[in-house]
């Protein structure tokens, strides 16, 4: 079975600052990877996806994140915080032979963006 | 195209009652997925369905249940509500199951909560 694991429930930046958030991944087989973004009242929307096409992945909004099978790693960055990046970020784990078969999440990072 | 739509937004029930949440996934997608999302438990894959049959199913016990129509839209039910049923209920949709690759597609959501 496959597991994520975010580390930082909450992370605050200023505006302007580098944007860091960590997941980390367990899979036994090679897994495909996602980040989400909830903001309040919303549903999940995909910022970016890794399909074992390329280690790193650019997405929406600026963001990217870089798979690193030697550490287990997929986490997300972004150069500079804006105000509008406030929101739940949700790193999600999806691999053959799961079980279930659905998306495997991880407990969510509520980034902060101090003005 | 239009997104997943989810209806209703907002519901409140009390104990013992049932519940049914409706789902429109995005025009001809095929595949619908339900997620559970508590403070709690976070994110939890419930179940999907393809072509009106049950895929996969998470570990819930068997008050949830769904169906899905031949035009693709799907409907979850609970019965006998307890009040740690209380949470944001989420639909996805995608092109077709098994393409684990694939992008997941989120609704709004629907917000129950027991009484």
């Amino acid at each position: 079975a496959q597991s994520v694991t975010q580390l930082g429930s909450h992370v605050s930046v200023s505006e302007g600052a580098l944007v860091l958030l960590r997941c980390n991944y367990s899979s036994s087989v090679p897994p495909y990877l996602f980040w989400y973004v909830q903001y309040p009242n919303q549903g999940l929307q995909l910022l970016l996806k890794y399909t074992s096409a390329a280690t790193l992945v650019k997405g929406i909004n600026g963001f990217e994140a870089e798979f690193k099978k030697s550490e287990t790693s997929f986490h997300l960055t972004k150069p500079s915080a804006h105000m509008s990046d406030a929101a739940e970020y949700f790193c999600a784990v999806r691999a053959a032979g799961g079980g279930a078969d659905g998306l495997t999440f991880g407990k969510g990072t509520h980034l902060i963006i101090q003005p | 195209k239009a997104g997943v739509t989810q209806t209703p937004r907002y519901l409140i029930k009390t104990r013992g009652q049932q519940v049914t949440l409706s789902c429109s996934p995005i025009s001809g997608h095929r595949s619908v997925s339900w997620y559970q999302q508590t403070p709690g438990q976070g994110l939890q894959f419930l179940f999907e369905y393809f072509s009106e049959t049950q895929r996969n199913k998470g570990n819930f016990p068997g008050r949830f249940s769904g169906r899905q129509f031949s035009n693709s839209r799907s409907e979850m039910n609970v019965s006998t509500l307890e009040l740690g049923d209380s949470a944001l209920y989420l639909c996805a949709s995608s092109f077709k199951p098994g393409q684990l690759a694939d992008t997941q597609y989120f609704g709004p959501g629907t917000r129950l909560t027991v009484l």
